[in-house]
C-alpha cells in the first residue's frame, strides 16, 4: 500500500530556533501533500496545501513565514518552523494523496511531536 | 462551525459485539465521506469511504451507511475486536472545493473494545 514516511517522529528544541520536518512518499508520487495540526483533544486541522513546484497555499489564520513549506520533488514535502515558539508546540502530521483522483484517499505520515522549550 | 459534527467523543464495546460510530453534517455540497482510524502518536489510518450516489458501502468487517437526507453516516464494525480501539474521524469533502479536496474533519469518536 501507499506509504508516507514522516522523520523526525519527535523533536525538542529550543524557543527561538527553527525545525524541519520531512515528509516523503515512499512508493508513489504525489504532486500534492497536505500539513496538518492536532492539539490534543482536538481534531486534525489543515495547515497548508503543498503542491509540487509551486507556492503552497495556507489556510486562513496560518502565517506562511513561519510555517515554511517547500515541495521540491513529487516525493518530499518539507514544513520549518521558523523562530518557534512555546505554542507551536503540538503533532504536526502530513498527507498525500496516492492516485491522481480527487477522491483517492489521503495516506498519512505517524506524524512529529514538536515540543519547543 | 462544525461542518462535521461526531458527537460522541467515546464509545465503549464488548468484543465481539457491533460498534456504530455516528456522525453528523451540515454542508449540503459535501458528496465524499471518508473513515480514518488513528491510534495515539500515529497519523490516521485510512479506513473506509462512501461517494454521496451510494448508500453503503462494505469492506470487510466496516460497513458505512449513508443517509443523505439526514445528513448523517455512520460507520459499523462487526465483530469488534480490541485492536479496533482507536480513535475513529470521520471527514467529508466538497464538490465546489476545487481540485485538491480538501478535507473537513470532525473531532473524532474514541472506542474501546473490551475484551
Amino acid at each position: 500500500g501507499a506509504v508516507v514516511s514522516q522523520h523526525p517522529s519527535w523533536v525538542i528544541c529550543k524557543s527561538g530556533t527553527s525545525v524541519k520536518i520531512e515528509c516523503r512518499s515512499l512508493d508513489f508520487q504525489a504532486t500534492t501533500m497536505f500539513w496538518y495540526r492536532q492539539f490534543p483533544k482536538q481534531s486534525l486541522m489543515l495547515m497548508a496545501t503543498s503542491n509540487e513546484g509551486s507556492k503552497a497555499t495556507y489556510e486562513q489564520g496560518v502565517e506562511k513565514d513561519k510555517f515554511l513549506i517547500n515541495h521540491a520533488s513529487l516525493t518530499l514535502s518539507t514544513l520549518t518552523v521558523t523562530s518557534a515558539h512555546p505554542e507551536d508546540s503540538s503533532f504536526y502530521i502530513c498527507s498525500a494523496r496516492s492516485g491522481s483522483s480527487v477522491y483517492s484517499p489521503l495516506h498519512f505520515g505517524n506524524g512529529t511531536r514538536l515540543t519547543v522549550t | 462551525d462544525q461542518q462535521v459534527k461526531q458527537n460522541s467523543p467515546s464509545l465503549s464495546v464488548q468484543e465481539g459485539r457491533i460498534s456504530i460510530l455516528n456522525c453528523d453534517y451540515t454542508n449540503s455540497m459535501f458528496d465524499y465521506f471518508l473513515w480514518y482510524k488513528k491510534y495515539p502518536a500515529e497519523g490516521p489510518t485510512f479506513l473506509i469511504s462512501i461517494s454521496s450516489i451510494k448508500d453503503k458501502n462494505e469492506d470487510g468487517r466496516f460497513t458505512v451507511f449513508l443517509n443523505k437526507s439526514a445528513k448523517h453516516l455512520s460507520l459499523h464494525i462487526v465483530p469488534s475486536q480490541p485492536g479496533d480501539s482507536a480513535v475513529y474521524f470521520c471527514a467529508a469533502s466538497a464538490r465546489n472545493a476545487g481540485n485538491n479536496r480538501k478535507l473537513i474533519w470532525g473531532l473524532g469518536t474514541s472506542l474501546a473494545v473490551n475484551p
